[in-house]
């Protein structure tokens, strides 16, 4: 079983669409998590954080479940721009990440 | 933000010579990078943990002496990847953070496409 676990996609989803990525993590000392986006043939980008309260940042919204071993992104009014692969992360309080194999989106016109 | 850069950005080379990538922090010093490797439309997977003034930390599964691993200074780390043939082309990636790991962004480089002939 892999480290960290996420839809396999792919997305095809009409602009305007809300679209929701999941994934799970097996490693309980992970400390900190992340969702980053890589565009093709680039270096991947930090998306947001993501925190067990939930968090937000326009409209994006990450929501952590420690107890699960569960992490969430949702993407709402989605745009053409937001077309990519969205990478959950782990990372240990070493600092070794673990990138699952991510998800990719395709929002159309 | 904090920058790192790489180079080359992509090299091709023929098989059974060695690559040189060198991994740069521009704007602040990182006595710990890491060395990422991508398969096409596969996802990061970390080859090595690069620490300054001492041997590099390696994955399970990566040769320690086909991937030599050097980190030289607190702004350098650098890959060499020896004797590589056409199974070691693959988009390698260095990253490293400013700060404490857990809690601060990790910064990447921009890539090196490498192609082996």
């Amino acid at each position: 079983r892999k480290e960290v676990e996420q839809d396999p996609g792919p997305f095809n989803v009409p602009e305007g669409a809300t679209v929701a990525f999941n994934c799970t993590y097996s490693n309980s000392a992970s400390q900190s998590f992340f969702w980053y986006r890589q565009d093709c043939r680039k270096e991947p980008k930090l998306l947001m954080s993501v925190y067990s309260s939930g968090n937000e940042d326009g409209r994006f919204t990450a929501q952590l479940n420690r107890a699960s071993q569960y992490i969430s992104l949702l993407i709402r009014d989605s745009k053409l721009s937001d077309s990519a692969t969205y990478l959950c992360v782990v990372r240990t309080n070493a600092g070794k990440s673990t990138f699952g194999d991510g998800t990719t989106l395709t929002v159309k016109p | 933000g904090a920058v790192v850069s790489q180079h080359p950005s992509w090299v091709i080379c023929k098989s059974g010579t060695s690559v040189k990538i060198e991994c740069r922090s521009l704007d602040f010093q990182a006595t710990t990078m890491f060395w990422y490797r991508q398969f096409p439309k596969q996802s990061l997977m970390l080859m090595a943990t690069s620490n300054e003034g001492s041997k590099a930390t390696y994955e399970q599964g990566v040769e320690k002496d086909k991937f030599l691993i050097n980190h030289a200074s607190l702004t350098l780390s650098t890959l060499t990847v020896t004797s590589a043939h056409p199974e070691d082309s693959s988009f390698y990636i260095c990253s490293a953070f400013p700060g404490l790991f857990s809690y601060n962004e990790q910064f990447f480089g921009p890539g090196t496409r490498l192609t082996v002939l």
